[in-house]
């Protein structure tokens, strides 16, 4: 079984602090993805990566950056945490190769921004 | 662009009754995949199902079914004898095929409320 397994399943932290939110897969996946979800909003992409140090910008990028030096860990960078950016951010990951082969996601972080 | 639509925001039923969750999707490809995933209170997205454009067969799987209408752009699923355990939400997802895309579109989903 695939697992993709987040750091933290609760984070609180301040505003203006800077935030890691990190993920691991252990299938060799080629492709990460970070998403957001928020009520009503459903998931939105953040930033994915393809491949090492590759990154493209999702929907709403602005205020994220992301970091990608090995193969199966992702890392989201909230560069100055704002109140706006309290949600739950979900990691996912999937085989490039094959492209009918679902993403698979982690337990999700619920991140608060005091 | 490609949208995917959920207009049932959160559906309430009570156990044993049959319920059906609509998705209906818009894209310009001609080939695409569609999935169903679903979210329970754990937080965990799980995949349910695949179908790609070029299969209408619809598809049961124990208690869930899916039917793909190309022809209304819709993948809905139903979920028969509905248990408490289906409480969860349930998203929609559309995938371009090829052209190096490997983003998926969500809809907003749909919360299911599965009452004893």
């Amino acid at each position: 079984d695939v697992k993709v397994t987040q750091s933290s399943r609760y984070l609180v932290k301040r505003t203006g602090e800077k935030v890691f939110l990190e993920c691991v897969q252990d299938m060799d996946h080629e492709n990460m993805f970070w998403y957001r979800q928020d009520p009503g909003l459903g998931l939105r992409l953040i930033y994915f990566s393809y491949d090492v140090k590759m990154k493209e910008k999702g929907d709403i990028p602005e205020g994220y950056s992301v970091s990608r030096e090995k193969k199966e860990r992702f890392s989201l960078i909230l560069e100055s945490a704002s109140t706006n950016q309290t949600s739950m951010y979900l990691c996912a990951s999937s085989r490039q190769i094959k492209p009918n082969q679902p993403q698979h996601f982690g337990d999700g972080t619920r991140l608060s921004i005091l | 662009a490609q949208k995917v639509t959920q207009a049932q925001t959160e559906i309430s039923v009570v156990e044993k009754e049959d319920v059906t969750l609509d998705c209906v999707y818009e894209t310009r490809d001609t080939t695409y995949y569609l999935f169903w995933y679903k979210q329970p209170p754990s937080g965990e997205l799980v995949f349910l199902i695949r179908r790609n454009s070029f299969d209408e067969q619809n598809e049961i799987s124990g208690r869930y079914s899916w039917n793909f209408q190309k022809s209304t752009s819709s993948f809905n699923f139903t979920i028969t004898a509905s248990q408490v355990v289906d409480s969860a939400v349930y998203f929609c997802a559309l995938k371009k095929i090829g052209g190096g895309s490997e983003k998926l579109v969500f809809g907003k989903g749909t919360k299911l409320t599965v009452n004893p």
